[in-house]
């Protein structure tokens, strides 16, 4: 079973930022939060992965509580390609995946 | 980001016969590979992880008989399903990590059709 629960869908404006967020509250110290997204008919694309500390990327940011119970995808100008569905994931490094139902994000114009 | 290939990208097949799906690391070298089976509308449920020169070790339900896995070199891992049955229509997807980091990469994915 999936550690992460992240809702169903959400929507956002084009240009503007979209705030993805993933609890996962019975994360292990040696787990990393993981993002995925999956366009439809598409292999999964990694966006960005973090252990404590925020990270940064040319896709996106990853903000992690402090207590690393949640974290937060952020997309700062979503573009209409964006819309895909966004998966969380909790995994010790280079070990198997276990998708949930991930969080589908709709980019309108 | 890395690149990971699979081949085919599609498949039509008859019941009966065996399909093999190839999935390489382009840029890296790949100590383990993991194969993936998603059913329309789900999400990617994982069938097996395989380490290079060694055995693949398969998730509780899945068929190590009927779905053959080879990784024999650090770039290339197949998938092999023996004597396919419509049931065993699926999108397929391999993922890799090794040499790169802490990430894992997705291949592109293989739709199969069993008639």
């Amino acid at each position: 079973d999936a550690k992460t629960t992240q809702p169903t869908s959400m929507d956002c404006a084009e240009g503007r930022a979209a705030n993805l967020p993933c609890n996962h509250s019975t994360i292990s110290g040696n787990e990393y939060v993981y993002w995925y997204r999956q366009i439809h008919s598409q292999g999964p694309q990694y966006i960005i992965h973090g252990l404590k500390n925020n990270e940064t990327n040319e896709m996106a940011s990853l903000i992690i509580t402090e207590d690393r119970k949640s974290s937060t995808l952020i997309l700062p100008h979503a573009t209409l390609r964006d819309t895909a569905v966004y998966y969380c994931i909790v995994s010790i490094a280079n070990s198997k995946l276990t998708f949930g139902k991930g969080i589908t994000l709709s980019v309108r114009p | 980001g890395a690149v990971v290939s699979q081949h085919p990208s599609r498949v039509i097949c008859k019941s009966g016969t065996s399909v093999k799906i190839e999935c390489r690391s382009l840029d890296f070298q790949a100590t383990t590979m993991f194969w993936y089976r998603q059913f329309p509308k789900k999400s990617l449920m994982l069938m097996a992880t395989s380490n290079e020169g060694s055995k693949a070790t398969y998730e509780q339900g899945v068929e190590k008989d009927k779905f053959l896995i080879n990784h024999a070199s650090l770039t290339l891992s197949t998938l092999t399903v023996t004597s396919a049955h419509p049931e065993d229509s699926s999108f397929y997807i391999c993922s890799a990590t090794g040499t790169i980091g802490n990430e894992q990469f997705f291949g592109p994915g293989t739709r199969l059709t069993v008639l």
